[in-house]
């Protein structure tokens, strides 16, 4: 099983700053990962799918980043909507995995 | 971008078996593979179990492999997750979520969702 770490779990950030999520994969997974979004309450909501593809209408403050093993989501100018908890997955190989999460909180 | 309505989410005692329905609209049931992920209060995802979108394989996760069967009916626009011996490890909100690519057998991500459905084991 591909096991995925999320860094960090919890990531303070002030509006209108720009956030970094971290993901990383125990054995590669090319470019097969992708993100989702997940507000309280909501289900998961997809970002990034093929490591750095947005996925249909999201706003391009969203962007991904990586390969192999090490990945990156990048938010900038954070809006109030986008605090939230991330979640990275990979479908590279079965079971398909996902990451722990993190969760952006206001600063 | 489809739609997806999730149902039969319940309280069940230990050892029950349950069928969660998830209705879709707005695609072809046929051309998408389709998945089940559940979410465990305060926990993160978990994938359990897809379908692909010709409906001739199936995959599990080892948690429920052997207790779950998750199945379709096109006609209906219905995919489904029968759930057998239920534990309390199973307590969890259940997503019906869509391929995010259509008529591959690959692409495993997810690009719909619905709302969730809640089941919880307890006596």
């Amino acid at each position: 099983e591909i096991v995925m770490t999320q860094s960090p779990a919890t990531l303070p950030v002030s509006p209108g700053e720009r956030a970094t999520l971290s993901c990383r994969a125990s054995h590669s997974v090319s470019r097969d990962l992708a993100w989702y979004q997940q507000r309280p309450g909501q289900a998961p909501r997809l970002l990034i799918y093929g490591a750095s593809t947005r996925a249909t209408g999201v706003p391009a403050r969203f962007s991904g980043s990586g390969s192999g093993t090490e990945f990156t989501l990048t938010v900038s100018n954070l809006q109030s909507e986008d605090f939230a908890v991330y979640h990275c997955q990979q479908y590279y190989d079965w079971p398909l995995t996902f990451g722990g999460g993190t969760k952006v909180e206001i600063k | 971008q489809g739609q997806l309505v999730e149902s039969g989410g319940r309280v069940v005692q230990p050892g029950g078996s349950l069928t969660l329905s998830c209705e879709t609209s707005g695609f072809p049931l046929s051309s998408y593979g389709m998945h089940w992920v559940r979410q465990a209060p305060g926990k993160g995802l978990e994938w359990i179990a897809t379908i692909y979108y010709r409906g001739t394989h199936q995959f599990y996760a080892d948690s429920v492999k052997g207790r779950f069967t998750i199945y379709r009916d096109t006609f209906q626009k219905t995919l489904y997750l029968e759930m057998t011996s239920l534990n309390a490890d199973d307590t969890a909100v259940y997503y019906c979520a869509r391929n995010g690519l259509r008529e591959v057998s690959g692409g495993h991500f997810c690009d719909s969702w619905g709302q969730g459905t809640l089941v919880t084991v307890s006596s």
